[in-house]
């Protein structure tokens, strides 16, 4: 089955620099790419998605590249701010519609 | 629109009883996954439903776990005879269409089994 792996585990930055989070996948039947940020005790929120047919996307702040030869993704949170700090994960799913996790990495943007 | 609703929002269940979480997806939702999530850890991805056809139940940890959906819309995860490391919280998701599209995360039911 699928293997999503997801560094660093825990960032602390800034406010004002960039934090950038890798994953990597193993299953190559893997086509969608969508991160999530996640508050304390709330429910995850889609940030950004990618598909397997675009390299990289862009939304404000936040950006996703997708290599997917290598098979690995990594979100980029330009001039953090303290709203950012949250636990993001990122998930790979297949087109059988099922989707694997990373494992999460708790962001911290100090003021 | 109202967004994916869970409940209960948190259940307290002893070991052996059984329980059932219900999940209400956004209206005019075609897939509804359930996904398990263990304290500091991402969700695990439980089993997925299009319309009324449950197309996936591979995550389904063992044969104690059931989930239904029965009329494409309100689904249902019961688990039975729970055990201590049943505890985590239950999420639900909803997307408009099929595969690769946003999914819609309800609140989580947090279950404890003591």
């Amino acid at each position: 089955g699928e293997n999503v792996e997801q560094h660093p585990s825990t960032l602390s930055v800034q406010e004002g620099d960039s934090a950038v989070i890798k994953c990597t996948y193993s299953d190559s039947a893997s086509n969608y790419f969508p991160w999530y940020k996640q508050e304390l005790g709330k429910r995850p929120q889609l940030i950004i998605d990618i598909r397997s047919n675009v390299g990289e996307k862009k939304d404000q702040r936040i950006a996703v590249t997708l290599n997917k030869t290598a098979k690995h993704f990594s979100l980029h949170i330009t001039e953090t701010q303290p709203e950012d700090s949250a636990v993001y994960f990122c998930a790979a799913e297949t087109n059988a519609g099922k989707s694997t996790f990373g494992d999460g990495t708790t962001l911290t943007v100090k003021p | 629109g109202a967004g994916v609703s869970q409940s209960p929002r948190y259940k307290v269940a002893k070991r052996g009883q059984d329980v059932a979480l219900r999940c209400d997806p956004i209206s005019g939702h075609v897939s509804l996954f359930w996904y398990q999530q263990a304290l500091g850890q991402g969700p695990e991805f439980l089993t997925y439903f299009q319309n009324e056809a449950q197309l996936d139940k591979s995550g389904l940890p063992s044969d104690r776990f059931f989930a239904e959906r029965p009329e494409g819309s309100v689904s249902t995860l019961k688990i039975q005879r729970t055990q201590q490391e049943d505890s985590a919280v239950y999420l639900c998701a909803s997307s408009f269409g099929g595969i690769g599209e946003t999914q819609y995360f309800g609140p989580g039911t947090r279950l404890l089994v003591l």
